[in-house]
């Protein structure tokens, strides 16, 4: 089964850009998160969808970050314009279920350094 | 916002012990609780689950959960140098399917 794939796997950007990331999660998983990991700290949960829509994006910056998830699949995740304190480890991953004991498979993060 | 509290460390054990790692968290409502396992430079890995009271064993490693104090622990028992990482405890609530993460505890074992 293949795992969370994620691209870019880096990224370099001057403030003020934009970025894009993008995540495919295992096949068949219904719950996929996106999540920020600053150095040093724990995931932090930006938002999350059950199918292609949102269940919780109440971390979400939502002035210059937007993510949406087409057709219940593949996820993508941007940042317009973009900060100094947006250098982060942005982590997708996926649930096969949306209720129930089950866990989360986390892709290879994009490891994103803004200058 | 749930919290969940670890002690960050760094925790650090000769090869051989027993390493403990601890974890709080605040929402009573929280329903599964979660090892993960970080590799600098890595995304995390899942090592435990546990749902219920009580320990749960998987080879090296024990979880212990104790809902009424609001508490779990991982133990590694017979620890090695490669026990080396960061271990990260989650939390997930019933309601809403979300997962709070905490800040990691860095293990060292010293061979």
């Amino acid at each position: 089964e293949a795992g969370v794939a994620q691209s870019p796997r880096y990224k370099i950007i001057e403030k003020r850009q934009s970025v894009a990331f993008w995540c495919n999660p295992i096949s068949g998983h219904a719950t996929l998160y996106w999540y920020q990991q600053i150095l040093g700290q724990g995931p932090k949960l930006l938002i999350q969808f059950q199918n292609n829509g949102v269940v919780d994006d109440s971390q979400l910056p939502k002035d210059r970050f937007s993510a949406e998830r087409l057709k219940g699949v593949d996820s993508t995740l941007k940042i317009q314009p973009a900060k100094l304190e947006d250098s982060a480890v942005y982590l997708c991953a996926s649930s096969p279920r949306p209720r129930g004991a089950y866990t989360q498979y986390f892709g290879p993060g994009t490891r994103l350094t803004v200058l | 916002q749930k919290e969940v509290e670890q002690n960050s460390g760094p925790l650090s054990v000769p090869e051989g012990a027993i390493a403990s790692l601890n974890c709080t968290y605040s929402d009573r409502v929280s329903q599964s609780f979660f090892w993960y396992r970080q590799y600098s430079g890595k995304s995390p890995e899942l090592i435990m689950s546990i749902y219920s009271n009580g320990d749960k064993e998987d080879g090296r490693f024990t979880a212990q959960l104790n809902k009424a104090s609001q508490y779990v622990s991982l133990l590694i028992r017979d620890s090695q140098p490669s026990d080396s990482a960061t271990y990260l405890c989650a939390v997930r609530t019933n309601t809403g399917n979300q997962f709070y993460f905490g800040t990691g505890t860095s293990l060292t074992v010293i061979p």
